[in-house]
């Protein structure tokens, strides 16, 4: 078992770039989130899906955030026109069942850079 | 009110003492407590969790203790090493839907 996989490990984007984070939970587990984490605001919730279905996306940026989640083995976090203040550790976790009351399996996160 | 509150953010102790880090949560639905360590440059792995028929739990040096009342809990380190240096973040959830609220995590030093 591979565990979460987060691709790609660091990013580096221009202000007003796009950037695409993907995210491969673990295999039969049904719950994926998204957080983001910096040394200021900690490990912040961004959003929440549960067989592929969006639950809770209440802690995305609304006009510059999107995540997706096309199909079980993958998901994806989008944000265009980034800015220096996006800059952060992207971290995707997986959960065996609808995702509340059970340990969550993180990956190892991609580091997102903007200059 | 779904906040999760943890303190200290910062806990510097001596080798071969105890750690305690402390957490309170608003929603009285909440029942299930678990507790992640992050170390430097990896990801946050479960150590330890509680749900809330127990009110408390012990696992190789770790101990977490739930006060429903109180809506509190916290994680106790006894005898702490350098290898436990690292971030801790506590969480709660419940089976209501909400996602799991996590605290804004404590950074705990061993020093020899």
């Amino acid at each position: 078992n591979a565990g979460v996989i987060q691709t790609p490990r660091h990013k580096v984007t221009g202000k007003g770039q796009e950037a695409t984070l993907w995210c491969e939970p673990i295999s039969g587990h049904s719950a994926v989130f998204w957080y983001r984490q910096t040394i200021v605001q900690g490990l912040e919730f961004l959003t929440y899906f549960r067989n592929q279905a969006p639950i809770d996306d209440s802690g995305m940026p609304k006009e510059r955030f999107s995540a997706q989640m096309p199909n079980q083995s993958h998901s994806t976090l989008k944000i265009q026109s980034t800015q220096p203040q996006d800059s952060a550790v992207y971290l995707c976790a997986s959960s065996t069942t609808g995702g509340m009351n059970a340990e969550q399996f993180f990956g190892p996160g991609t580091r997102l850079t903007v200059l | 009110g779904e906040q999760v509150e943890q303190l200290p953010s910062i806990l510097r102790v001596q080798e071969g003492s105890s750690a305690s880090i402390n957490c309170t949560y608003e929603n009285s639905a909440s029942n299930y407590f678990p507790w992640y360590k992050q170390e430097p440059g990896e990801n946050p792995k479960l150590i330890i969790d509680i749900r809330s028929n127990m009110e408390r739990k012990q696992t190789q040096g770790l101990i977490v203790l739930l006060d429903k009342k109180a809506k509190r809990f916290s994680l106790h380190i006894t005898d702490t090493q350098p290898g436990d240096s690292a971030m801790y973040f506590c969480a709660a959830s419940a089976n209501s839907g909400t996602y799991q609220r996590f605290g804004t995590g404590t950074k705990l030093q061993v020093v020899p």
